[in-house]
């Protein structure tokens, strides 16, 4: 079966450190992948998605960067953290079909910068 | 790019209340889905839908899409405490390249 795992849980860091969250994917090959963000008692957000290696689609600019250095891995990064970065990212995979298909949401990372 | 609203933004009834929440896409759509979610956890999969004119339900929540699969709708009859949480329905618009979700719904049932 398949499964996505997210990392870390929680996490605190301070403004301008460097961010790295991590998501990885099993049991199914050349995912699509995504990364969320959730502000608080809002929406989810689009940040990224990847259709594969090396392939990095970005829907709002910002700070971040994302990467795919492997097929079922993928990564969130920042070098130096703002407070707005601050909120609820969630990770996610789907494996594009014709009829159409969910995608599968790993247990998400609770960012705080403070 | 595949854009969803949902409406209400925010919802308030009381315990035992029916209450519907709905997500309107602006282009057709291949697949929708439901989840459910309280703030700071993973999203739980409630429903997909494919068909126009499908309906389908589990326990006490059902979800309508309509014949012309741009509009969906998710029922619940005879609210509970245990679903509050946001709604957030999604879709996959072009073979899954980009799956969206909509702005979500915030409900809160009170006892």
């Amino acid at each position: 079966s398949q499964t996505i795992h997210q990392w870390p849980a929680t996490l605190v860091q301070p403004v301008g450190s460097p961010l790295s969250l991590e998501c990885t994917v099993e049991g199914t090959s050349n995912p699509n992948l995504y990364w969320y963000r959730q502000a608080a008692g809002r929406g989810l957000q689009l940040l990224f998605y990847s259709v594969g290696i090396g392939q990095i689609s970005s829907e709002v600019p910002q700070n971040l960067s994302a990467s795919r250095p492997q097929d079922r891995q993928f990564i969130l990064s920042s070098k130096k953290l703002l407070l707005s970065d601050s909120g609820f990212y969630l990770c996610a995979w789907s494996v594009p079909k014709h009829s159409g298909t969910e995608a599968f949401f790993g247990q998400g990372t609770r960012l705080t910068v403070v | 790019s595949q854009e969803l609203e949902q409406s209400p933004q925010s919802l308030i009834v009381q315990e035992g209340k029916n209450l519907t929440i709905n997500c309107t896409s602006s282009k057709t759509l291949y697949g929708l889905y439901w989840y459910k979610q309280k703030y700071g956890e993973g999203l739980i999969f409630l429903m997909m839908l494919q068909k126009g004119g499908e309906e389908k339900s589990h326990e006490k929540i059902t979800a309508k899409l309509d014949e012309k699969k741009q509009q969906s709708s998710l029922h619940i009859t005879a609210s509970q405490p245990s679903h509050a949480g946001i709604y957030l329905c999604g879709a996959d618009g072009n073979y899954g390249q980009n799956f969206v979700f909509g702005p979500g719904t915030r409900l809160s049932v009170l006892p």
